[in-house]
């Protein structure tokens, strides 16, 4: 069926650095490929997404890749901050459908 | 958590005992959804309506049942069947994309205990 795996579960980085969550989806007719940041007890909150005629977009600090051949998609967060904290979805789904197949989560911490 | 309401934050339930957990939307989405989220995974699927007065199982349905009577209000019922109901329930509802692609937007969540 279709499946999304999400890497890594956890991730560490000190304020300032980098953050890359990577995911690969099963389904090759994905179309459409959302992330979510979720805050403790509330639900989750789109970020960013991006659909399978651009391979890249940005919106400030975040930007998302797709390699739509290898079935990857990407989230980049640059210059980390404190408030970034939180865990993060990808999803997949094909157009017209409506249903997003999410992946299992990354919680990142940034430590001041 | 833009015009999506979920109600209430926290719902107990007793063994045996059905509860319904509300979802209102006032975006004039036509498709709504419901989620469950358990500690360490992602959302799974219980049901989706596109329409109303018509919905599709998601994967996992058993011990839970919908109803879509009206546009803005998609109601989950946690039936006695549901073994396991210890549970946050997210409710979404889509805008069509403008390109392609569904975009979900997501309420607070009702948090779901067992007595």
């Amino acid at each position: 069926g279709e499946n999304v795996e999400q890497h890594p579960s956890t991730l560490s980085v000190q304020e300032g650095d980098s953050a890359v969550i990577k995911c690969t989806y099963s389904d090759s007719a994905s179309n459409y490929f959302p992330w979510y940041k979720q805050e403790l007890g509330k639900g989750p909150q789109l970020i960013i997404d991006i659909r399978s005629n651009v391979g890249e977009k940005k919106d400030q600090r975040i930007a998302v890749t797709l390699n739509k051949t290898a079935k990857h998609f990407s989230l980049h967060i640059t210059e980390t901050q404190p408030e970034d904290s939180a865990v993060y979805f990808c999803a997949a789904s094909r157009s017209n459908t409506g249903k997003l197949i999410f992946g299992q989560g990354t919680t990142l911490q940034v430590k001041p | 958590d833009g015009g999506i309401t979920q109600s209430p934050k926290y719902l107990f339930r007793k063994e045996g005992q059905n509860v319904t957990l509300s979802c209102e939307q006032n975006l004039n989405h036509d498709a709504m959804y419901w989620y469950r989220q358990d500690p360490g995974q992602g959302l799974r699927l219980i049901y989706y309506s596109q329409i109303v007065n018509d919905f599709q199982k998601g994967d996992i349905a058993e011990g839970y049942s919908v109803s879509r009577e009206k546009k803005e209000s998609f109601p989950l019922t946690v039936t006695s069947a549901q073994k396991n109901p210890t549970a946050f329930y997210l409710c979404a509802s889509t805008s069509p994309g403008t390109s392609g692609g569904e975009t979900q937007y997501f309420g607070p969540g009702t948090r779901l205990l067992v007595l």
